[in-house]
């Protein structure tokens, strides 16, 4: 069984960083290109990053380039986003999702929420 | 940068047929997948490449995608099928970007 679990969210100050993580497990993590996609209070949902398999490719929303890195590590069956210069706007649930062909989100997780306030 | 245009809202009786618009500059071009999200759980891909549904989810779900429109059909609605629909494509022409509709909440009546 698929299973994705986030965590790192959690409460911070405008400006400020915070680094979200994913776990993955009940599949070869390795092969499989990876997306953080968010959703704020009450509004839809908006794809935040996405990196490929042995992360040679990169992608990021216009909303989050030069903020936000996407990393990975297939040793540890783990995806990560750090968050920098965190705004207001940011404050949404973040979920990572497993692509399938086409990048579609065939798994997702639980999200964390993460909530840029003063 | 690519859109996506959903309706906010569709209404549908139960038994009856739901379908859901996603509109875009010659989707029909593009694969199209579609998710389900209940309130306070992540989304489901319930369709996927248009008309093609992953294990486990029932057939009355089905998609169509050609010219500017793609449909979510979801026949013989139940109440359980109540929650937000939001399609998806891939844009590989605008910096590889993933593009999401605005979403579309499904009443039944």
């Amino acid at each position: 069984e698929v299973q994705l679990v986030e965590s790192g969210g959690g409460l911070v100050k405008p400006g400020g960083s915070l680094r979200l993580s994913c776990a993955a497990s009940g599949f070869t993590f390795s092969s499989y290109s990876m997306n953080w996609v968010r959703q704020a209070p009450g509004k839809g949902l908006e794809w935040v990053s996405s990196i490929s398999s042995s992360s040679s490719y990169i992608y990021y929303a216009d909303s989050v380039k030069g903020r936000f890195t996407i990393s990975r590590d297939n040793a540890k069956n783990s995806l990560y986003l750090q968050m920098n210069s965190l705004r207001a706007e940011d404050t949404a649930v973040y979920y990572c999702a497993r692509s399938g062909g086409g990048q579609t989100m065939v798994d997702w997780g639980q999200g964390t929420l993460v909530t840029v306030s003063s | 940068s690519y859109v996506l245009t959903q309706p906010p809202s569709v209404s549908v009786a139960p038994g009856q047929t739901a379908r859901i618009t996603c509109g875009g500059n010659n989707i029909g071009s593009k694969s199209v997948h579609w998710y389900q999200q209940k309130p306070g759980q992540a989304p489901v891909l319930v369709v996927y490449d248009d008309s093609d549904r992953p294990s486990g989810i029932p057939e009355r779900f089905s998609g169509s995608n050609s010219g500017n429109t793609a449909t979510l059909t979801i026949s013989r609605v139940e109440a359980g099928d109540e929650a937000d629909y939001y399609c998806q494509v891939w844009d590989s022409s605008s910096d590889h970007h993933v593009v999401f509709g605005g979403g579309t909440k499904l009443t039944v009546l």
